[in-house]
């Protein structure tokens, strides 16, 4: 079964609109973490914003905020104000394995959401 | 502060040659990951070390593939010899682990094209 999935493959949203990212994930892990990232088409991997399983409240980076709802595992990605720059593939990961002391695995992504924003 | 570096950004090679990649992650970083995304595969884990040792390789396609990290501010990932289905864009990734502290960071990428 698939760890992460992103049901959106592509979004138009017109420009200064908000957009919501679709995430959902599967873990048995009680401690993980979610990350959302951004790709533009000049390829690089940027870091958006970062959800922990314990945190209390949803996590917000500027425009960014993260939809966490436990019980739903979902991680949905709220960017309020879309800008033209804010077209991108976008990309929601889990890292499992976050106990203090132990060890940690990499990121598993989902297949991305492709976001354009119209003028 | 530098982020994680990778060279070369662009390498075209022919199939049958040895192609070697090569990370120096973020300073202080204890996780060092190799990354692979295609366009059929997406983003796929390779392998990943903490403290300069090897944990999970799990995801190394076969034995063409290798990865070495010598020392804390260095890794590499070789491929020997070269196919064309090896065509992707090889990310190298690092990353404390903290507690919260342990967003992963990464690389620019190095775009591998096997003719």
């Amino acid at each position: 079964a698939q760890k992460i999935t992103q049901t959106q493959p592509g979004m138009f949203v017109q420009e200064k609109e908000a957009v919501t990212l679709d995430c959902t994930y599967d873990t048995s892990d009680p401690s993980y973490g979610l990350f959302w990232y951004k790709q533009p088409s000049s390829g690089e991997m940027i870091f958006l914003i970062y959800q922990g399983s314990y945190d209390q409240q949803n996590a917000t980076e500027g425009r960014y905020s993260l939809n966490f709802q436990k019980a739903r595992k979902s991680a949905n990605l709220v960017i309020s104000a879309s800008q033209l720059g804010d077209s991108a593939m976008y990309f929601c990961a889990m890292r499992e394995g976050q106990r203090s002391g132990g060890g940690a695995d990499g990121l598993t992504f989902g297949k991305g959401t492709h976001l354009i924003i119209q003028p | 502060d530098a982020g994680v570096i990778q060279s070369p950004r662009h390498e075209v090679t022919e199939m049958g040659q040895e192609v070697t990649l090569r990370c120096k992650p973020i300073s202080g970083h204890d996780y060092l990951f190799w990354y692979r995304q295609t366009m059929m595969r997406g983003l796929e884990l390779l392998i990943y070390f903490n403290n300069n040792v090897p944990i999970d390789d799990s995801g190394m396609p076969e034995d063409r593939f290798s990865a070495k990290m010598p020392n804390a501010s260095f890794s590499t990932l070789k491929i020997q010899p070269s196919e064309p289905r090896d065509s992707a864009v090889y990310f190298c990734a690092s990353s404390l682990f903290r507690g919260a502290r342990n967003t992963i960071y990464f690389g620019e990428g190095s775009w591998l094209t096997v003719v």
